[in-house]
């Protein structure tokens, strides 16, 4: 049971255009969204995250988006550079009293010079 | 580097073995999580620990156990190896039982069941 999913495994953009990553999940008990950025042979890495109490949180040119009506959430770059290409990971955190993330399958982001 | 070390790298072994994958977490940080990235999949949540408490556990397998020590560093043991066990292993940390800020991950260790 795949409670949260990246439909698209792959995105290609352009320098300096927009990069919209979208994710879905079915768990409406989540409460807490994150994005992960994650470089081959390295970790992933936090980039930003949102409650469920809110529907935009941005940092610099990094925005997250939230429908809980729809159960989507998304990712936005602006503008795009060549050094987020990268594969971004979307995960979801219950309400319960532990550290625990569900994680979507990945998108990998291209961005082209 | 994250500040989360794991060791080792890369991992090859054979079937029917048993390994263990050591990680140190960020100084200061009390909890300690290990995922399992298989090909093509998303991180899937193996265990978490907080101050040597198992605090959570995901769908780990019965041939697979963990443990926090009282220096904080944590080791997953992976017994009666299978090829299907072959993946990346992250271990990550934070400083709270949640995970309010985000993890810190590890860059995993590449384990090859032959």
């Amino acid at each position: 049971d795949q409670q949260v999913k990246q439909n698209s495994p792959s995105l290609s953009v352009q320098e300096g255009r927009i990069s919209i990553l979208n994710c879905d999940y079915t768990n409406s008990m989540f409460d807490y969204f994150l994005w992960y950025k994650k470089y081959p042979a390295e970790g992933p890495t936090f980039l930003i995250s949102i409650s469920s109490i809110k529907d935009k949180n941005e940092d610099g040119r990094f925005t997250v988006f939230l429908n809980k009506s729809a159960k989507h959430l998304s990712l936005h770059i602006v503008p795009s550079q060549p050094g987020d290409s990268a594969v971004y990971f979307c995960a979801a955190s219950g309400s319960s009293n532990t550290g625990k993330l569900i994680f979507g399958q990945g998108t990998t982001l291209q961005v082209k010079p | 580097d994250s500040g989360v070390t794991q060791t080792p790298k890369h991992l090859i072994t054979a079937t029917g073995q048993r390994v263990t994958l050591r990680c140190s977490p960020r100084s200061g940080d009390l909890s300690v999580y290990w995922y399992q990235q298989s090909l093509d999949q998303g991180l899937q949540f193996l265990i978490q620990y907080y101050n040597g408490e198992e605090r959570a556990k995901g769908n780990i397998l019965e041939r697979f156990s963990a443990q926090q020590f009282p220096d904080l560093h944590s080791e997953l043991n992976l017994s009666s190896l299978e090829l299907g066990d072959s993946a990346l292993y992250f271990c990550a940390s934070s400083s709270n039982d949640r995970n309010l800020y985000g993890y810190t991950f590890g860059s995993g260790t590449r384990l090859t069941v032959v």
